[in-house]
């Protein structure tokens, strides 16, 4: 079995630039996840969403980032414009279902602003 | 709120010896608790959880943790390291499965 794809892996801009990233989540997952990793620090959460619905985004920063599931199958996660501070790894995971049901990683994308 | 202190920022072991990799938590009502393990390049992979089940709980790779709630403890531990536990390890404490609320993290050094 797949399992959560995300592309792309690397991605380096120029502030100002957008960005966008990818997600493809495991066959059957109804419950999506964008987490926030900066260099030495524990994921955390931007956005949840069961199925095409966005139920937990209080921790977005919704002036420049903005997230879709159109079909409640893949994700996509965008910047604009992007801030050197946006430098991190996004990673995406999924889970079966909302409650108590393991949530399955990403590799992440490593962003670098210039 | 809740959150999780892991106690230590980098944990350093030989081969074959013990690993102890320490987390605190702070909850106001009965926590979940899990440990995930990041290898580099790698996603995050969920060693194992408490649920207010059986307090030791075991976990894959031999790692185990015990859900001491006098202590406010959740410690990793493995009796014999391999090389292959080089990793990033997270303490994470949550009210479900839906809010994960990571530690800041333990890097386990392995030496031969």
């Amino acid at each position: 079995e797949a399992g959560v794809v995300q592309s792309p892996r690397y991605k380096i801009i120029e502030k100002k630039q957008p960005v966008a990233f990818w997600c493809n989540p495991i066959s059957g997952h109804n419950t999506l996840y964008w987490y926030l990793q900066n260099l030495g620090q524990g994921p955390e959460l931007l956005i949840r969403y069961e199925n095409e619905e966005a139920v937990d985004d209080s921790q977005l920063p919704k002036d420049r980032f903005s997230a879709e599931r159109l079909k409640g199958v893949d994700s996509t996660l965008k910047i604009q414009p992007a801030e050197l501070g946006d430098s991190a790894v996004y990673l995406c995971a999924s889970s079966l279902d909302t409650g108590e049901y393991e949530q399955y990683f990403g590799p992440g994308t490593r962003l670098t602003v210039t | 709120a809740q959150s999780v202190t892991q106690l230590d920022s980098h944990v350093s072991v030989s081969e074959g010896t013990p690993v102890l990799l320490r987390c605190n938590y702070s909850s106001s009502y009965s926590p979940s608790l899990f440990w995930y393990v990041q290898h580099p390049n790698k996603g995050l992979q969920l060693l194992l959880k408490y649920t207010s089940a059986a307090t030791l709980v075991k976990g894959i790779n031999g790692f185990e943790a015990e859900f001491k709630k006098s202590e406010t403890s959740f410690h990793l531990t493995k009796p014999s390291a391999h090389m292959s536990d080089a990793a990033e390890y997270f303490c994470v404490v949550s009210s479900g499965f839906q809010k994960l609320v990571f530690g800041t993290g333990t890097r386990l050094l392995v030496s031969p």
